[in-house]
């Protein structure tokens, strides 16, 4: 069983405050995603890896910033917090592969700012 | 830009019945992936079914079928035999086939469907 956890299923933040959101994939996959859900709007990529070290922007990568020192590991920064941020955040990991189609997603994280 | 539409913010249906999700998409590309996803609350998003643009063949996976119609650029999911386990949000998505191993996807909006005992 693939297995995409993140390390808070709630978390409560004050604004202007440093946050980190940590997901770990036990699947070796090289692909590791960010997504921001919030209702009505669908899921919208915030940033994603392909390989440690590596990553690229997505849709709405405007006040966060990742990090992806070891290939299990991604972590999503938000610098300094604010109230527009609160939402539920979805880590998703996947093989890097022409043909390999599948997502697998950690259980989400819903972060309020106040 | 690749853009996939759900026009069904929300939808019912009875234990037992069938009911039909909709999804439209955009795109330019003629071979590309589509997916439905299901999230139930407060659990995590697993993949539900997906087809190939190239197969005219409709997938089906088990009580969940899909209904492709690639001219028309439409995407639906029809759930038989509803019980109340698919209650969830349904996520359509698309992936272009040749759009690099990084596998992006594009999601709908979402359907959050009940399921009425």
């Amino acid at each position: 069983d693939v297995k995409v956890t993140q390390s808070s299923r709630y978390l409560v933040k004050r604004t202007g405050e440093k946050v980190f959101l940590e997901c770990v994939q036990d699947m070796d996959h090289e692909n590791m995603f960010w997504y921001r859900q919030d209702p009505g709007l669908g899921l919208r990529l915030i940033y994603f890896s392909y390989d440690v070290k590596m990553k690229e922007k997505g849709d709405i990568p405007e006040g966060y910033s990742v990090s992806r020192e070891k290939k299990e590991r991604f972590s999503l920064i938000l610098e300094s917090a604010s109230t527009n941020q609160t939402s539920m955040y979805l880590c998703a990991s996947s093989l890097l592969q022409e043909n390999s189609y599948e997502q697998y997603f950690g259980p989400g994280t819903r972060l309020t700012v106040t | 830009a690749q853009t996939v539409t759900q026009s069904q913010p929300e939808m019912s249906v009875q234990e037992a019945e069938t009911v039909t999700l909709s999804c439209t998409y955009d795109t330019s590309e003629s071979d590309y992936y589509l997916f439905w996803y299901k999230q139930p609350p407060s659990r995590q998003m697993i993949l539900v079914i997906r087809q190939e643009a190239y197969k005219q063949q409709n997938a089906t996976e088990n009580r969940f079928s899909v209904n492709f119609q690639k001219a028309a650029k439409s995407f639906s999911l029809k759930i038989s035999d509803s019980q109340l386990g698919d209650a969830a949000m349904y996520f359509c998505a698309y992936r272009p086939l040749y759009g690099g191993a990084t596998n992006k996807l594009i999601f709908g909006t979402g359907t959050l469907l009940a399921v009425q005992p």
